[in-house]
């Protein structure tokens, strides 16, 4: 089945600067692969995904890369804030419908 | 509109019991899944039902079950509870072949 790895799996960042989380995954079938944040306590909330057929997705400080020939895919935070504290999840799935496969997790601080 | 609710919230088993947890999907949403996160995990995909039927599962035992309803709600079933059971279990529910999922808060299941 799918594996995919997640790395740093803590990242402390001063505000204002960038914070980048690197994911790779095993499967070349895969084709979908979003993010998620969870705050501590909350449910995870998607923040941004990408399909295989695009390379790159920006949604205003966030965005998302993707290498299908190297199988990995990254998420940027520019400018981060106090508030995107939290741990975010990458996941690759074969559909979108399909069961996910998450990392395990970085655990992000944005020191004010 | 309601997004997708679980419950109960918290829930404490002793080992060898048995626990139902509940979720009713996002309204509009037709499909859902299960996945069991441990502290610091990311979460783990137990199975996926549509048509009130099991349509994936993951790496998890029989004691593990479920189903859904004909409103598209659906049941998590754990027999003979061990201690390694104790987790957050998410429900996520989606649309056939839709974008993604939306995960509800969670049970927090503890077994003592």
């Amino acid at each position: 089945g799918e594996n995919v790895e997640q790395h740093p799996s803590t990242l402390s960042v001063q505000e204002g600067d960038s914070a980048v989380i690197k994911c790779t995954y095993s499967d070349s079938a895969s084709n979908y692969f979003p993010w998620y944040k969870q705050e501590l306590g909350k449910r995870p909330q998607l923040i941004i995904d990408i399909r295989s057929n695009v390379g790159e997705k920006k949604d205003q400080r966030i965005a998302v890369t993707l290498n299908k020939t190297a199988k990995h895919f990254s998420l940027h935070i520019t400018e981060t804030q106090p508030e995107d504290s939290a741990v975010y999840f990458c996941a690759a799935s074969i559909r979108t419908g399909n069961q996910f496969y998450f990392g395990t997790g970085t655990s992000l601080t944005v020191i004010p | 509109d309601a997004g997708v609710t679980q419950s109960p919230t918290h829930l404490i088993k002793t080992r060898g019991q048995q626990v139902t947890l509940r979720c009713s999907p996002k309204s509009g949403h037709d499909t859902v899944s299960w996945y069991q996160q441990a502290l610091g995990q990311g979460p783990q995909f137990i199975f996926q039902y549509y048509e009130e039927e099991e349509r994936q599962r993951g790496n998890f035992p029989d004691r593990f079950s479920g189903h859904q309803f004909p409103n598209y709600s659906s049941e998590l079933n754990v027999n003979a509870l061990l201690l390694g059971d104790s987790a957050l279990y998410l429900c996520a529910s989606s649309l056939e072949l839709g974008l993604g999922y939306t995960f509800g808060s969670g049970t927090r299941l503890t077994v003592v």
